[in-house]
């Protein structure tokens, strides 16, 4: 079974330059996440879609990242502007139960490094 | 805010020794489960405990489970090299929301 795809692996950037992610989920994965995971932190959830709709976005930072799930599927994230504090690892996640149920077993991407210069 | 903490920060140990790692959350949790990290690589689901276990077993791993004390610890017996990584707890609410710790980094050495 194929697991997360996220790409690119890498970006570097310069600070108020845009940049995105894509993220491609396990097949048939209802609920996609999105994480941001600072150096020597743990992830923290960004957004979280079930098929297309956000059920969560609370701790999204709207004024500069926006997000979204066309067709139930892939997924993107956008940073723009970007801004130092946003350097970090940015790891996608899907599972197959819906949002509401309590045993979640999350699979992970391998993430996107970000680093704003 | 992270949900909880973990401690140690970070674990040395050499192979065949048991490494520990102990991780406390603040609000009220449907199940905690525990994610292994390898360099550069996402996150790997290790396993869950409900709320009503105590203690649950899976392989080299044994997962306890104190909900009057909101703690948790990780033991992972007769380690290997290949169990280096950084551990991570996540409390999970009644809605499959995850909080993750700062999480343990483990260095095991031949």
């Amino acid at each position: 079974e194929a697991g997360v795809a996220q790409s690119p692996r890498y970006k570097i950037i310069e600070k108020r330059q845009s940049v995105a992610f894509w993220c491609n989920p396990i097949s048939g994965h209802a609920t996609l996440y999105w994480y941001q995971q600072i150096l020597g932190q743990g992830p923290k959830l960004l957004i979280q879609f079930q098929n297309n709709g956000v059920v969560d976005d609370s701790q999204l930072p709207k004024d500069r990242f926006s997000a979204e799930r066309l067709k139930g599927v892939d997924s993107t994230l956008k940073i723009q502007p970007a801004k130092l504090e946003d350097s970090a690892v940015y790891l996608c996640a899907s599972s197959l139960v819906a949002f509401g149920t309590a045993y979640n077993e999350q699979f992970f991407g391998p993430g996107t490094r970000l680093t704003v210069l | 805010s992270q949900q909880g903490e973990e401690d140690p920060q970070a674990l040395s140990i050499q192979e065949g020794e048991n490494a520990t790692m102990n991780c406390s959350y603040k609000t009220s949790i449907n199940n905690l489960q525990w994610y292994r990290q390898n360099s550069g690589r996402g996150l790997v689901h290790l396993i869950l405990i409900r709320s009503n276990e105590r203690e649950k077993h899976s392989g080299r791993l044994r997962v306890t489970l104190d909900t009057s004390k909101k703690s948790s610890s990780l033991l992972i017996t007769a380690s290997r090299a290949a169990d280096t990584a950084s551990y991570f707890c996540a409390s999970t609410d009644s809605w499959g929301k995850l909080q993750f710790g700062a999480g343990t980094q483990v260095v095991v050495t031949p």
